[in-house]
Formats: C-alpha cells, sequence, structure tokens
C-alpha cells in the first residue's frame, strides 16, 4: 500500500516570492510521482509528473518537482508566484508495476498568493 | 473533444434517496475511476473499472455500486443516501499509461 503526506494544509505567500509545497510518501514498491492542481470550483489537472529519468521535472507555468528517492520526497517549488497560482496542489503516487493503476493522493496543499 | 464529462453538476437528496451519478469520456480510454474529495483529506478511490466489463473496489466502497455500462460511460450509484457521502466526486480516466484525467466534478449534499 502506498501514503501521501503534504505536511502544510495552507501555505500563505505574497506575490513574486518563492515557494515549496512539500510532499512525502511510502511505499513498498516503486511508484510514479504526480502533482494536480485544483483552480476554484473546478477539477484536478495534472501540473508535472515524474516517471523515469531526470529527477527534475518542469511544467510549463513555472513549477518545478524533484524526486528524491532516499528522502522518499517530491517536493514542488516555484521562484516567484502569481496571483494566478492561488489554488489547491495534491501530491500523488501511482505503483509502477500493478495492473491497479489508481492513484493514492494527499490531503492537498492550498497555496494563497496575497498581492 | 470534451474529455471527461459529468452529470450533474449539482445535487441536494434527502437521506435514504437513491441517485446515479454519470460520467462519459470521448478518449477511448479503457480505465475509469470514482474519486471522492472531502475536506483535508485528498481524493479517495470509491471504484474502479479497467476496461469494460470489469469493476474493482476502491479504498471507500461501502454505500455505493458502479456499472461500466460500455467503454465510454461509467456510472456511481447510491441506493440509500447518507449524510457521510455529502462529498465532492470526481471521475476521471486514464489510457493505461497512468495519467488520468479528470472531470469537473458533481457536489453532492445529503441532508
Amino acid at each position: 500500500a502506498q501514503s501521501v503526506t503534504q505536511l502544510d494544509s495552507q501555505v500563505p505567500v505574497f506575490e513574486e516570492a518563492p515557494v515549496e509545497l512539500r510532499c512525502n510518501y511510502s511505499s513498498s514498491v516503486s511508484v510514479y510521482l504526480f502533482w494536480y492542481v485544483q483552480y476554484p470550483n473546478q477539477g484536478l489537472q495534472l501540473l508535472l509528473k515524474y516517471l523515469s529519468g531526470s529527477t527534475l521535472v518542469e511544467s510549463i507555468n513555472g513549477f518545478e518537482a524533484e524526486f528524491n528517492k532516499s528522502q522518499t520526497s517530491f517536493h514542488l517549488r516555484k521562484p516567484s508566484v502569481h496571483i494566478s497560482d492561488t489554488a489547491e496542489y495534491f501530491c500523488a503516487v501511482i505503483p509502477r508495476d500493478t495492473g491497479r493503476r489508481a492513484l493514492t493522493f494527499g490531503s492537498g496543499t492550498r497555496l494563497q498568493v496575497q498581492p | 473533444n470534451a474529455g471527461v464529462t459529468q452529470t450533474p453538476k449539482f445535487q441536494v437528496l434527502k437521506t435514504g434517496q437513491s441517485m446515479t451519478l454519470q460520467c462519459a469520456q470521448d478518449m477511448n480510454h479503457n480505465s475509469m475511476y470514482w474519486y471522492r474529495q472531502d475536506p483535508g483529506m485528498g481524493l479517495r478511490l470509491i471504484y474502479y473499472s479497467a476496461s469494460e466489463g470489469t469493476t474493482d473496489k476502491g479504498e471507500v466502497p461501502n454505500g455505493y455500486n458502479v456499472s461500466r455500462l460500455n467503454k465510454r460511460e461509467f456510472s456511481l450509484r447510491l441506493e440509500s443516501a447518507a449524510p457521510s457521502q455529502t462529498s465532492v466526486y470526481f471521475c476521471a480516466s486514464s489510457s493505461g499509461h497512468v495519467e488520468q484525467y479528470f472531470g469537473p466534478g458533481t457536489r453532492l449534499t445529503v441532508t
């Protein structure tokens, strides 16, 4: 079984400041890792994913996440946030080698960007 | 290309009533999922269908039933709604290449 921990339920930050949203996971098997974003009253959108290769992955809107196998972490970072980044962010994992490809989610981190 | 669609968007039920949440995808995906989202708990898997004709229980299946009507459609039924089932319900689909695509959600309130 897998579990995902997002330590911060809310992260307030000023516009143009850097931000890091933390994600740690626990699993007895290898996993794929994801960050999803949910804007107010909308569904979830994939922000970025780690499947293999370089441990640093980037999104088109300036977010990046680094897979750290030894620390079982996949923290999300952005060097300069915008008001439009205000949303809830979910870290999630899927086991690599089983047929049941269902996501296990963390509890979410609400990013509040203030002017 | 609509992606994943869900109906209805909002629903209010009284305790004991039944209803079916509908989900359809037009991406020719094999796998479909139902999740529920509750404050502070992220999303939890209710049921999963790897392919047409197959379904499997997830983390929180009690009180729900599902039907994979065909490759496109995957419905979730509440036979006797309870206040504990007040939640936002999301349907998702996947081609099997791990990435899942989510619908806009159904906000259900049970009084």
